[in-house]
Parts: structure tokens; C-alpha cells; sequence
């Protein structure tokens, strides 16, 4: 059965911390994503990686990097929190064919107060 | 700037009969539509897809239907079922993938 797991259900931070979301994937994936759900405005793309060390930015990168030093493992860094951080985050994975559907984690339920 | 739309936020159906979910897109050069379905607290997950090369694919209960020339595409679920009931993003391909905002489905007994 495949797996996307990340690390925290829930998390609640103070502004200006440093957050760290960990996802890691057992399916030996190459492409690995990094989203943000908000209401009323979908799932929006913040980076993803082809390969270990290689990163791209999605469509919001602003005030987030990655780490991708394994294959299994991408993580979101969030170098200081803000408020309009808020937010569901969801890790997703899917092998090297062009439409193969992505597998996504359950997701992060991040609060920044 | 959305490249797919999904216009109702929620739709409410009875249980036995069909649902329709709408999805609509701007940009003529996605070639590949994914359906997701999401219940509260997991991720979503994989449930229909169509290349643009088709203009219908059905999987048991769940049928997709694309009409390129007037970029939508819609999920139809017969017979709707309570288990049913949960949010359903619908995606595009094209260079990247794009999502929709999501439609709440639910489907009362």
C-alpha cells in the first residue's frame, strides 16, 4: 500500500519561528510537491523537486524554501513564520511519467499565531 | 489567476440519485483532467482521469465527460451514496498541474 506520510497532523507556531513540515514517501517516487489548500482558492503549488537536490518554484515560493537531500524525503521550511502562513499544507509524490496522479500525505494543519 | 474553475462551492443531492460536478478551464493547452476526492483530514486521493484525447471515461459509478471546445469538464456520480460525501478538486495538466477550488458533495440518506 502506498504512503505519503507527514510528520505533524497539527502544528501551532508564533510569528517569526522557523517551521520545519517533513514528508517523507515509500513508493520510490521521483517527483515530490508542496501545497497549500485554502478555501475558495484550491490547491496552490509552492515547490517541488524532480530529483534529489533539485528544487523548482511553484506558484507561490514567497517566504518558503525545501530540502530535498534523499529521495524519499522533501521538506518545507517556513524561514519565519507569518500569520498569512496559515494554513493546510500537503505533501504529494508521483513516479516519473508525465500523467501519472499524484499521491498526496494526509496533510498539515498549520496555525501561526 | 485560476486556469480552472470550479463554480459551486457545495452541492447537496439525495442519496440513489445523480451528482454533477462542474469543472472549467481557460487554458487550451492542459491535456491531461484529474478528478480527486478528499475527506476531512486525509489527503486527497486519485479518483477519475481523462486525456484530452477522449471526451468520456467511466469507472464503475464515476463517469468524466470533456468537452474541449468549451474547455469543462464534469464527474457525474450514479447512484450518489453517503460515503460519497466529501470534497472533490478537480486538476489539470498541461506543463504543471492546476486545481480548482474544490466542490463539497453531500449526499443525505
Amino acid at each position: 500500500d502506498v504512503k505519503v506520510t507527514q510528520s505533524s497532523r497539527y502544528l501551532v507556531k508564533r510569528t517569526g519561528e522557523k517551521v520545519f513540515l517533513e514528508c517523507v514517501q515509500d513508493m520510490d517516487h521521483e517527483n515530490m510537491f508542496w501545497y497549500r489548500q485554502d478555501p475558495g482558492l484550491g490547491l496552490r503549488l509552492i515547490y517541488f523537486s524532480y530529483d534529489v537536490k533539485m528544487k523548482e518554484k511553484g506558484d507561490i515560493p514567497e517566504g518558503y524554501s525545501v530540502s530535498r537531500e534523499k529521495k524519499e524525503r522533501f521538506s518545507l521550511i517556513l524561514e519565519s513564520a507569518s500569520t498569512n502562513q496559515t494554513s493546510m499544507y500537503l505533501c504529494a509524490s508521483t513516479s516519473g511519467g508525465d500523467y501519472n496522479e499524484q499521491f498526496f500525505g494526509p496533510g498539515t494543519r498549520l496555525t501561526v499565531l | 489567476d485560476q486556469q480552472v474553475k470550479q463554480n459551486s462551492p457545495s452541492l447537496s443531492v439525495q442519496e440513489g440519485r445523480i451528482s454533477i460536478l462542474n469543472c472549467d478551464y481557460t487554458n487550451s493547452m492542459f491535456d491531461y483532467f484529474l478528478w480527486y476526492k478528499k475527506y476531512p483530514a486525509e489527503g486527497p486521493t486519485f479518483l477519475i482521469s481523462i486525456s484530452s484525447i477522449k471526451d468520456k471515461n467511466e469507472d464503475g459509478r464515476f463517469t468524466v465527460f470533456l468537452n474541449k471546445s468549451a474547455k469543462h469538464l464534469s464527474l457525474h456520480i450514479v447512484p450518489s451514496q453517503p460515503g460519497d460525501s466529501a470534497v472533490y478538486f478537480c486538476a489539470a495538466k498541461g506543463n504543471d498541474m492546476r486545481f480548482g477550488a474544490g466542490t463539497r458533495l453531500t449526499v443525505k440518506p
